[in-house]
């Protein structure tokens, strides 16, 4: 089955810097890439996914990148505000596979000093 | 993206005793799965639930433990059956629409054993 590992477990930035998460997978065969935001006491929310057919996709502030080859993932989030702080997860699943579960990384509890 | 409506959002219960997790989403959806979340870590999977049929577990996790029933697309329970204090942990329903549509996540049950 897939394996999803991810690093840093923690991250503090300052505030207006740039803060990198990174993951990578093990199965060739996953095809979707989202990340979650998880803030305390609250539920995970998507805030950017991509497919394998890209190798990058941004949303504002934030941005996700794709290698498939190195079969790894990265999460970029610039001008970080305090309201960042939370912790995110990777996940990764084969969105043509049958059962179509994520398989999530071990989360980053990014802390944005103000 | 679809409501997802999970109930109790949180339940003090007695070890030896059973609790029963709701999950209702406001629209039909094709997938529903149960994640648990032990504190300060990641999301596990502890099964999917199939519309009118068994539920298919994650390595690790049993039927006669966490029984799970969906008897249509926008409904699901899951019950911890008697429970310890190692079963204290948040409970999360997710969904998957139609397609590749991206997974959401209910507000999830906290629950804690005593």
């Amino acid at each position: 089955g897939e394996n999803v590992e991810q690093h840093p477990s923690t991250l503090s930035v300052q505030e207006g810097d740039s803060a990198v998460i990174k993951c990578t997978y093990s199965d060739s065969a996953s095809n979707y890439f989202p990340w979650y935001k998880q803030e305390l006491g609250k539920r995970p929310q998507l805030i950017i996914d991509i497919r394998s057919n890209v190798g990058e996709k941004k949303d504002q502030r934030i941005a996700v990148t794709l290698n498939k080859t190195a079969k790894h993932f990265s999460l970029h989030i610039t001008e970080t505000q305090p309201e960042d702080s939370a912790v995110y997860f990777c996940a990764a699943t084969d969105f043509s596979g049958s059962a179509r579960q994520l398989t999530f990384g071990s989360g980053t509890q990014l802390t944005v000093l103000p | 993206s679809a409501v997802i409506s999970q109930k109790p959002s949180r339940d003090i219960c007695q070890r030896g005793t059973s609790l029963t997790i709701q999950c209702q989403v406001d629209s039909q959806v094709t997938m529903m799965f149960w994640y648990r979340q032990q504190p300060g870590q990641s999301l596990t999977l502890i099964a999917t639930a199939n519309q009118g049929s068994e539920a298919t577990y994650e390595s690790g996790f049993v039927i006669d433990k966490f029984p799970i029933s969906r008897p249509n697309l926008t409904f699901s329970t899951l019950t911890v059956s008697n429970m310890s204090p190692e079963d204290s942990s948040i409970y999360l329903c997710s969904v998957r629409g139609l397609g590749n549509s991206p997974l959401h996540f209910g507000n999830g049950t906290r629950l804690t054993v005593t």
